[in-house]
């Protein structure tokens, strides 16, 4: 199967500070996806990355795919409470068939 | 608009007996995917469809069964559950060309 993996498993920081993800997979993508899940929720999409060397902007977010296509990261500025939870990269090769990162838990300390 | 609904919530069940869980989306997308996730873990997919008519495995399809009923449903049986699916189960739906999923509520299952 392939292989994606994300770093690190968790990160605890302090309201404030800032934080990052990152999701590389063994071969080319076609795109790449990063969800958010809340503790005993279920994941809701954040963005899609299609293009080689993309770098989307959701207010605080920030969004990158590799020149490659096969490494994505996820920054995070200035982090609040509201952002804790878990992020997951989603790698698809095929366009329509996803294969999930482990996730990065993130923990905001007020 | 209820987007992706999932039933049961909760289930236990014992070794050895079956069950099915139900999906459905209304909002008029063609493809429909079932994950489960283990504790601590990302999601891996189970089985997926395309559209309606058709399915294909995923990562994990080894004590699965799948039922594209039509455009709205999509079904994942368990035919002899083993405590090794217990698991939350996810639902999620695509609309073609778009690829954005969006996940049901879940079904969290426990097998004894």
């Amino acid at each position: 199967g392939q292989q994606v993996m994300q770093i690190p498993q968790y990160q605890h920081v302090q309201e404030g500070e800032d934080f990052t993800t990152y999701c590389n997979s063994s071969t080319t993508l076609s795109n790449i996806q990063w969800y958010k899940q809340r503790p005993g929720g279920h994941p809701v999409f954040l963005i899609q990355l299609v293009k080689s060397g993309e770098v989307k902007k959701q207010k605080r977010l920030t969004f990158q795919f590799g020149e490659a296509k096969k490494n994505s990261s996820l920054h995070i500025t200035a982090t609040q409470t509201t952002d804790v939870g878990t992020y997951f990269c989603a790698c698809a090769y095929n366009f329509n068939k996803f294969y999930f990162g482990s996730g990065t838990k993130l923990n905001v300390k007020p | 608009n209820a987007g992706v609904t999932q039933t049961p919530k909760f289930q236990v069940l014992k070794t050895g007996q079956s069950m099915t869980l139900q999906c459905a989306q209304d909002m008029n997308h063609n493809s429909m995917y079932w994950y489960r996730q283990d504790p601590g873990m990302g999601l891996r997919l189970i089985y997926y469809s395309a559209s309606e008519g058709t399915t294909d495995k995923g990562e994990v399809p080894n004590g699965y069964n799948v039922s594209r009923l039509n455009k709205r449903e999509f079904s994942l049986r368990l035919e002899s559950a083993a405590p090794s699916q217990t698991s939350v189960y996810f639902c999620a739906s695509t609309i073609l060309g778009v690829e954005t999923q969006y996940f049901g509520p879940g079904t969290r299952l426990l097998v004894l």
